[in-house]
């Protein structure tokens, strides 16, 4: 069974600061890699995704993959206290995504 | 993206009984998932929802227990058999976009008294 962790948090940092969460994956042949956003009581959204070695950045995300470590993480720059939420990360193979269990993030103003 | 609608939002069920929840996409989709998120938990993946044939069930989950239907291109069924407590939890249909986006409906939310 493939396994994605995460550090469950909570993950505290004040307004404006960056938050970097971070995600390791078991399955070395794993290829693409995901960063969904889920408000308390709401389904996930996608954030963005990753696919190659190195870093994505997405406005005030950017997203890091790292394959020899099995690593993925997560910097939300400038944070706002509306980025509250749990960040899941999820790992696709094939058409399935396998999530891991989440960070807590709490922004605080 | 995708506007995906759930039918029901929310249900009180009791022990033994059935619950057959209705995720219904905008558009033809090729990949429609099943999911389960206990409270506090991440996301467990339940099943793939085959059309034009049986869906694919993940470890730990068995057809009799979660029957899936999927009709057509763009509306599948999950129901929860024989209910028990444990079955308490929000269950959320989801799509596959693309090659990289995934995009989950707003949940049924579950609870087995």
């Amino acid at each position: 069974q493939k396994e994605v962790e995460q550090n469950s948090g909570p993950l505290s940092v004040p307004e404006g600061a960056i938050a970097s969460l971070n995600c390791t994956y078991s399955d070395r042949g794993s290829q693409s890699f995901f960063w969904y956003r889920q408000y308390s009581g709401k389904s996930p959204e996608l954030i963005m995704f990753i696919y190659s070695n190195g870093d994505k950045e997405d406005g005030r995300f950017t997203a890091q993959l790292n394959k020899a470590s099995q690593y993925v993480s997560l910097l939300i720059r400038d944070s706002q206290p509306s980025d509250s939420a749990t960040y899941l990360c999820a790992d696709r193979t094939g058409n399935q995504f396998y999530f891991g269990t989440g960070t807590s993030l709490t922004v605080i103003p | 993206s995708a506007v995906i609608s759930q039918k029901p939002s929310r249900d009180i069920c009791q022990r033994g009984t059935s619950l057959t929840i209705q995720c219904q996409v905008d558009s033809q989709v090729t990949m429609m998932f099943w999911y389960r998120q206990q409270p506090g938990q991440s996301l467990t993946l339940i099943a793939t929802a085959n059309q034009g044939s049986e869906a694919t069930y993940e470890s730990g989950f068995v057809i009799d227990k979660f029957p899936i239907s999927r009709p057509n291109l763009t509306f599948s069924t999950l129901t929860v058999s024989n209910m028990s407590p444990e079955d308490s939890s929000i269950y959320l249909c989801s799509v596959g976009r693309g090659e990289y986006e995934q995009y989950f409906g707003p949940g049924t939310r579950l609870t087995v008294t």
